[in-house]
C-alpha cells in the first residue's frame, strides 16, 4: 500500500512566518507533487518534482518554494505566509512516467 | 473557460440509486482519465483509471470516456451511504515526465438511507 504522509494536519500562523509543510512517500516514487485544493477553485498544483533535487512551477507557484534534498521527502516552503494562503494542502506522490497520483490526507493551514 | 468542468452539485440519491457523475473538458490532447474519491477532510483517493475511449468497470463502479465528445462519466450502481464523498475527475496528456493532472472541482454526492 502506498503510504504518503504530511507533518501536520492542521496548522495556524501568522502573517509573515515563514510555514514548511513536510511530506514524506514511502514507496520510492520518483515524482512528487504539492497542491492546494480551495472552495470552488478544486485542486491546482503548485510545484512538484521528478527527481532529487529537480523542481519544476506548476500553475501557481507565487509565494512558495519547494525543497526535495531525499527521494523520500519534499517540502513546501511558504517565506511569508499571507492570508490569502489560507489553504489545503495536499502532497502527492507517482512513479516513473505514471500518470496516477497518490495523495496524503492533507494540511488544513490558516493564515491570521 | 476552464479545461474541465465538472458540476459542483450537490447531489443527493436514496440508498440504492444508480448515481452518474459527469466530467467535460475542452483539450483533446489528454489521454489518460481517472476519478477519484475524497471523503471530508481526507486526501483524495483514486478510484478508477482509464487510457483514451472506452469503458472499464471495478464492483459498482464504471468509469466511461467518450474522447470525440470529451465527455467522462463514472457510474455508481447500488449506492451506499458510504459512498457520500466528493468526486473528482481527473486527466492529463502524458508528457514523458512526472504528468500533471488537471482536475474538475469536484461534484458533492450524498447518499441518503
Amino acid at each position: 500500500d502506498v503510504k504518503v504522509t504530511q507533518s501536520s494536519r492542521y496548522l495556524v500562523k501568522r502573517t509573515g512566518e515563514k510555514v514548511f509543510l513536510e511530506c514524506v512517500q514511502d514507496m520510492d516514487h520518483e515524482n512528487m507533487f504539492w497542491y492546494r485544493q480551495d472552495p470552488g477553485l478544486g485542486l491546482r498544483l503548485i510545484y512538484f518534482s521528478y527527481d532529487v533535487k529537480m523542481k519544476e512551477k506548476g500553475d501557481i507557484p507565487e509565494g512558495y518554494s519547494v525543497s526535495r534534498e531525499k527521494k523520500e521527502r519534499f517540502s513546501l516552503i511558504l517565506e511569508s505566509a499571507s492570508t490569502n494562503q489560507t489553504s489545503m494542502y495536499l502532497c502527492a506522490s507517482s512513479p516513473g512516467q505514471s500518470e496516477t497520483q497518490y495523495f496524503g490526507p492533507g494540511t488544513r493551514l490558516l493564515v491570521l | 473557460q476552464k479545461e474541465v468542468e465538472q458540476d459542483p452539485g450537490p447531489l443527493s440519491v436514496p440508498e440504492g440509486a444508480i448515481v452518474s457523475l459527469n466530467c467535460t473538458y475542452s483539450n483533446s490532447a489528454f489521454q489518460y482519465f481517472m476519478w477519484y474519491r475524497q471523503y471530508s477532510r481526507k486526501g483524495p483517493e483514486l478510484l478508477m483509471y482509464t487510457y483514451s475511449s472506452g469503458n472499464k468497470e471495478d464492483g459498482r463502479f464504471t468509469a466511461q470516456v467518450d474522447k470525440s465528445s470529451k465527455y467522462i462519466s463514472l457510474f455508481i450502481r447500488d449506492s451506499q451511504p458510504s459512498d457520500s464523498a466528493t468526486y473528482l475527475c481527473a486527466m492529463s496528456r502524458n508528457t514523458g515526465t512526472a504528468s500533471k493532472l488537471t482536475f474538475g472541482t469536484g461534484t458533492r454526492l450524498q447518499v441518503t438511507l
